[in-house]
């Protein structure tokens, strides 16, 4: 089965520059998930859908950070424009409800960002 | 943002060993519980899930203790595969769903 499928694997690029993740979730899942790990901060959830709506974006950081996913199959997390703290290690992940439980979420394999 | 709460460690342990994590959080009206394994420079996989009962997978055990507001991750019989971070997660009710989850507890099995 495939699973979170996320790109770029590696990202390294100068400052200023704009930078776009994207993320394919599994088929069926209705939760996606973008998070940032940094070994200071550990994982960070930066904001998460439900049927393709953002529903809590109260973790990105700042305005220089935007995430959309315009159809069940596809989300991206913009960056515009980019700086060294930044960089960090960007994960996708997503899951779905059953009754009233959510499932536990899976993970792409991330995004190493590095900002020159 | 609600709290969820582990000993960073690291835990190291000789191959054989028993050892337990636990992860505290910090709303009682939490849904879900999980924990979840994270190699170095790796995503986060997921380990098991909690059920209230009490549920056993192999050598690691897991428990909730609602009452304490904790979760519980026994290892039993280490090995050195089991060396990672073990996140716990924590999944908030109530009408919004936000998953947390804590920062880890390292492992280090030796031999």
């Amino acid at each position: 089965d495939a699973g979170v499928i996320q790109s770029p694997r590696h990202e390294v690029t100068e400052m200023g520059q704009e930078v776009t993740l994207r993320c394919k979730p599994i088929s069926g899942h209705d939760y996606l998930f973008w998070y940032r790990q940094t070994m200071m901060r550990g994982l960070e959830l930066l904001i998460y859908f439900n049927n393709n709506v953002p529903i809590d974006d109260s973790g990105m950081p700042e305005d220089r950070f935007s995430a959309k996913m315009p159809n069940a199959s596809f989300s991206t997390l913009k960056i515009q424009p980019s700086e060294p703290r930044d960089s960090a290690v960007y994960f996708c992940a997503s899951s779905f409800a059953q009754g009233n439980s959510n499932q536990p979420q899976h993970f792409g394999d991330g995004t190493r960002l590095s900002i020159l | 943002r609600k709290e969820v709460e582990q000993d960073p460690g690291p835990f190291n342990v000789p191959e054989g060993a028993t050892v337990a994590f636990n992860c505290t959080y910090s709303n009682s009206a939490s849904q879900s519980f999980f924990w979840y394994r994270q190699d170095c420079r790796k995503e986060p996989k997921l380990l098991m899930s909690v059920y209230s009962s009490g549920n056993e997978d192999g050598r690691f055990t897991a428990q909730l203790n609602r009452a304490s507001q904790y979760i519980s991750l026994l290892i039993r019989d280490s090995k050195l595969s089991d060396s990672a971070t073990y996140l716990c997660v924590v999944n908030w009710s109530g009408g919004s769903y936000i998953p947390t989850f804590g920062r880890g507890t390292s492992l280090i099995v030796h031999p």
